[in-house]
């Protein structure tokens, strides 16, 4: 079965910090992998997706890498903000961008 | 900009009565997906709809679950007779030609 670890599960940081969240994949053949942003009790926003042939987007201040051969992805958060608390998802697919397989997420709270 | 609209926001129901959920995906995005996701989990996919037909239905529980898109737009997810592991946030989303999902704000339904 197709698995997708993200550590850690939970994450306190102050304002300002820069971070990193990690996912890990246990499909070799994923074709996209997303990054997702997720409010208390609200749907899900796409932050970034890295096609298969690329190695990593960038969106102001979020940088997300991917290592297909080693199954891992990262999601990196420059100077980070109260604003940006929530839980954040990493998915991948295998060529269906809407058939994704998702972490459990990694619930991010940031501190003023 | 644009959202996918889901209503009701929070249903709750008796265990083996008959709940449904409806979806308007973003105007023009052909691809619909209906995800279940559990608290504290990430979403699962129950269904792709490609227009008005079903694309994936695999993890769909059928002898409960139904779905349909009878017009190529709107979406309908009904659940009978609902179970008390049925409670979750059922999400929907859309998706134009491939491009990153856009996701509704999902609703929360608890089975008592």
């Amino acid at each position: 079965k197709q698995e997708v670890t993200q550590i850690p599960a939970a994450l306190s940081v102050p304002e300002g910090e820069n971070l990193v969240l990690n996912c890990s994949f246990t499909d070799s053949a994923i074709y996209n992998l997303q990054w997702f942003r997720q409010d208390p009790g609200k749907g899900l926003t796409s932050l970034l997706l890295i096609q298969s042939s690329q190695r990593e987007q960038t969106s102001g201040r979020l940088n997300a890498s991917l290592d297909k051969s080693s199954g891992r992805s990262t999601l990196y958060i420059a100077a980070s903000q109260p604003g940006d608390s929530a839980t954040y998802l990493c998915a991948h697919d295998r060529g269906s961008q809407g058939n994704l397989i998702f972490g459990k997420g990694t619930k991010l709270s940031v501190k003023p | 900009e644009a959202e996918v609209a889901q209503s009701p926001r929070y249903k709750i129901t008796e265990k083996s009565q008959a709940v449904a959920f409806w979806c308007d995906p973003i105007s023009g995005h052909a691809t619909l997906y209906w995800y279940r996701q559990i608290l504290g989990q990430g979403p699962e996919l129950l269904v792709q709809f490609q227009d008005e037909s079903v694309v994936d239905d695999s993890q769909l529980p059928k002898d409960r679950f139904s779905a349909e898109r009878l017009k190529g737009v709107d979406s309908t997810l009904k659940i009978q007779p609902a179970e008390l592991g049925d409670s979750a946030m059922y999400l929907c989303a859309s998706s134009f030609n491939n491009s990153p999902l856009h996701f509704g704000n999902g609703t929360r339904l608890t089975v008592t």
